[in-house]
């Protein structure tokens, strides 16, 4: 199985500053890694597939880079509506299990 | 875009068995691998199986493999989750959502359920 590790844990940053969340794959999965956010009683949301395409209809402030086993979500002039866990999750096809991150909390100061 | 709507939570002893379906309207349901994935209180999401377009191929995370069984009937438009020999750590909220892109495992995963909840208690 592939371990996905996301820090921190918890970023606490400041409206309109930059927020920067790292995930690392304990092997490669190329650019098979999703980004998602999630809000307090909701479903995940898709931001980032393929490492660094934006979803349909996600703001241009989020984006995301890397490839193999490193991997950043960069949430630039960060947002009151961005306080929320995020995730990343490896879909790569071997071994053939997917898996997530433990999520990164973003809380606004 | 699409929406899908979960159902078939609830209280289960430990040992006991549950079904979970997850219906699909506005798009094209054989066209998509599907997964559920799973939510215990107050944790990470948990991957817990897809299963091709076709049905044909299903992957299971080990720690349901060989307890739970996901299954589709596109021309229901319904996707399964049966679960046996539930556990306490069963216990978690349950989504199923669809792979992005058509005839494939890319893209992550674009629509998502609300989410049912199964509780495994005596």
């Amino acid at each position: 199985e592939i371990v996905m590790t996301q820090s921190p844990a918890t970023l606490s940053v400041a409206p309109g500053e930059r927020a920067t969340l790292s995930c690392r794959a304990s092997q490669s999965v190329r650019s098979n890694l999703a980004w998602y956010q999630q809000k307090p009683g909701q479903a995940p949301r898709v931001l980032i597939h393929t490492a660094s395409t934006r979803a349909t209809g996600i703001p241009a402030r989020f984006s995301g880079s890397g490839s193999g086993t490193e991997f950043t979500l960069t949430i630039d002039s960060l947002q009151s509506e961005d306080s929320a866990v995020y995730y990343c999750q490896q879909y790569n096809n071997w071994p053939p299990a997917w898996t997530f991150g433990q999520g990164t909390k973003v809380e606004i100061k | 875009q699409g929406q899908l709507v979960e159902s078939g939570g609830g209280l289960v002893e430990p040992g006991g068995s549950l079904r979970l379906s997850c219906e699909v309207s506005g798009f094209s349901f054989s066209d998509h691998f599907m997964s559920w994935i799973r939510q215990a209180p107050g944790r990470g999401l948990e991957w817990v199986s897809y299963i091709s377009n076709t049905g044909e191929t299903i992957k299971y995370a080990d720690s349901v493999e060989g307890r739970f069984t996901t299954s589709r009937d596109i021309p229901k438009n319904l996707l399964y989750l049966e679960m046996s020999s539930l556990r306490a750590e069963d216990t978690a909220v349950y989504f199923c959502a669809r792979v992005s892109v058509a005839r494939s495992l890319r893209g992550g995963l674009d629509v998502w359920g609300q989410g049912t909840t199964v509780t495994v208690s005596s």
